[in-house]
């Protein structure tokens, strides 16, 4: 079984653009695609990300997601950092061999 | 449009059992997985397991093994998450969610559950 580790938070001030990355702990992080979620205080989750880098119809095109196999982890980058920007984030993948579902921890993002 | 409707809030005493239902509509109910997840208040999200409406299979976390079984009726499209041995630890808000090929862009309102004395 593996996990994926999130930062806590992150900040940034609006206009500028923020990383979030999601390190998986065992097995290659490009085994098992990851998606990415975010999620507002007292709301359900939404897909920003899905297969490592594809955006939702809707979602903007601030939100990108990349994976990088040298550091085993996946990367949200949100550009020209928004007020409504501000929630958590989580990452999240399935294991090989069963299709069970694994989430990271989340980060909070705060605007400054 | 999909929609995810589940039951409302509920309060049980430390070792008691919760039922949560989720019910589906809008798309063909044995055709997708339907996921539970939880969330503690401050906490990230926890995967709890799944169920195959159509064919009533179902995989478990470790975590929660004999102590949760999810089943469905299929006749008004209804998932149920069933959580025994309630502790404090267990305090949340859970969710239904649908799967659709690798994502979940489907979920419930969610459910608070809060286990107290």
């Amino acid at each position: 079984n593996f996990m994926l580790a999130q930062p806590h938070s992150v900040s940034g001030s609006p206009g500028k653009t923020v990383t979030i990355t999601c390190t998986r702990s065992s097995g290659n992080i490009a085994n098992n695609y990851v998606q990415w979620y975010q999620q507002r205080p007292g709301s359900a989750p939404i897909t920003v990300i899905y297969e490592d880098n594809k955006r939702p119809s809707g979602v903007s095109d601030r939100f990108s997601g990349s994976i990088d196999s040298s550091s085993n982890s996946a990367s949200l980058t949100i550009s020209g950092l928004r007020s409504e920007d501000e929630a958590d984030y989580h990452c999240q993948s399935y294991h090989n061999y069963n299709q069970d579902c694994v989430f990271g921890g989340g980060t909070r993002v705060s605007v400054l | 449009q999909v929609q995810l409707v589940q039951s409302g809030a509920e309060v049980r005493k430390p070792g008691a059992s919760v039922k949560v239902s989720c019910q589906a509509s809008g798309y063909i109910f044995n055709n997708f997985d339907i996921h539970w997840v939880r969330q503690a208040t401050g906490q990230g999200l926890e995967w709890m397991g799944r169920m195959n409406p159509g064919s009533g299979t179902t995989a478990y976390a470790q975590k929660f093994q004999g102590r949760v079984t999810m089943t469905r009726d299929t006749s008004i499209s209804t998932v149920y998450m069933e959580l025994s041995g309630l502790g404090s630890e267990d305090s949340a808000v859970y969710y239904c969610a649908r799967r659709v090929a690798v994502r979940i862009p489907d979920w419930g309102q969610g459910t608070l559950v809060t286990v107290s004395s």
